[in-house]
C-alpha cells in the first residue's frame, strides 16, 4: 500500500488566494483526519470524518475553512481566502476502527501564505 | 478529560547512551496511549502503541515504553541511542468515546557524535 497520499507537497500562495489541499487515505479505511502543525499551537485536529461523514469540526478555525470528502477515496480541505496566519503544515491521517485507533499519516502540505 | 505531558520539550544525548522521553498522562479510565515520531519534514510515524494488554510495549528500532498506572506514566525508552534517532517524539492520549487524538507538546531529541 502507498500510504496516505497528500498533494500538493508544497504549496505558495498570495493572501486572498483560494487553496485546496488534497488528501487519498489509505484503502479500507473508515476515518480521515485533517490536522495542522505549527510552532506556536503544535499540532491541532482540524476535522475528522467517518464513513465519508463529517463527525467533528470543532477544529476549524473559522468559516475561510473547508473539507469535504466526496468518497471514501478523496478528501480536500480548502481555505477561502487565504491569509498569512494559515502558513503552517497541513496533515492528513487514516485509520481502520478495528486496529486500535492507530493513525497513519500523510507527508504533509507545507502552505506559505504571503 | 485526557490530557498528556511531556515534561521535556528538549534531550540531548551522546551516541550511545540510553534514551529517556518521559510522558505523563491524565485521564479517568483506562486510556489507549501512542508515541509516534516526527522526523524532520516529514509526516508521523507510530511507535508504539499500549491498549491495556501487556504494560511493557516494545516498539519499532528497538524503543520501547511502560504503562505505569501508579504514577500515570508512559515513558518513551531507548539502550543505546543512533544518530538516525534524532527527530521529535510526540505523545498521544486518545479522548475517551471518540477516534480523536490529543497530542503533548512534543520532545525533541538531539543526539550528539
Amino acid at each position: 500500500d502507498a500510504g496516505v497520499i497528500q498533494s500538493p507537497r508544497h504549496e505558495v500562495t498570495e493572501m486572498g488566494q483560494e487553496v485546496t489541499l488534497r488528501c487519498k487515505p489509505i484503502s479500507g479505511h473508515d476515518y480521515l483526519f485533517w490536522y495542522r502543525q505549527t510552532m506556536m499551537r503544535g499540532l491541532e485536529l482540524l476535522i475528522y470524518f467517518n464513513n465519508n461523514v463529517p463527525i467533528d469540526d470543532s477544529g476549524m478555525p473559522e468559516d475561510r475553512f473547508s473539507a469535504k470528502m466526496p468518497n471514501a477515496s478523496f478528501s480536500t480541505l480548502k481555505i477561502q481566502p487565504s491569509e498569512p496566519r494559515d502558513s503552517a503544515v497541513y496533515f492528513c491521517a487514516s485509520s481502520l476502527a478495528a486496529a486500535a485507533n492507530e493513525q497513519f499519516f500523510g507527508p504533509g502540505t507545507r502552505l506559505t501564505v504571503l | 478529560a485526557q490530557s498528556v505531558t511531556q515534561l521535556d520539550s528538549h534531550v540531548s544525548v551522546s551516541e550511545g547512551t540510553p534514551v529517556l522521553l518521559r510522558c505523563n498522562y491524565s485521564s479517568s479510565y483506562s486510556p489507549s496511549l501512542f508515541w509516534y515520531v516526527q522526523h524532520p519534514n516529514k509526516g508521523l510515524q507510530l511507535l508504539l502503541k499500549y491498549t491495556s494488554a501487556a504494560t511493557l510495549v516494545k516498539g519499532i528500532n528497538g524503543f520501547e515504553a511502560e504503562f505505569k498506572k501508579s504514577e500515570t506514566s508512559f515513558h518513551l525508552t531507548k539502550p543505546s541511542a543512533h544518530m538516525s534517532d534524532a527527530a521529535e517524539y510526540f505523545c498521544v492520549v486518545i479522548s475517551s468515546g471518540t477516534y480523536k487524538y490529543i497530542f503533548g507538546t512534543g520532545t525533541r531529541l538531539k543526539v550528539l557524535a
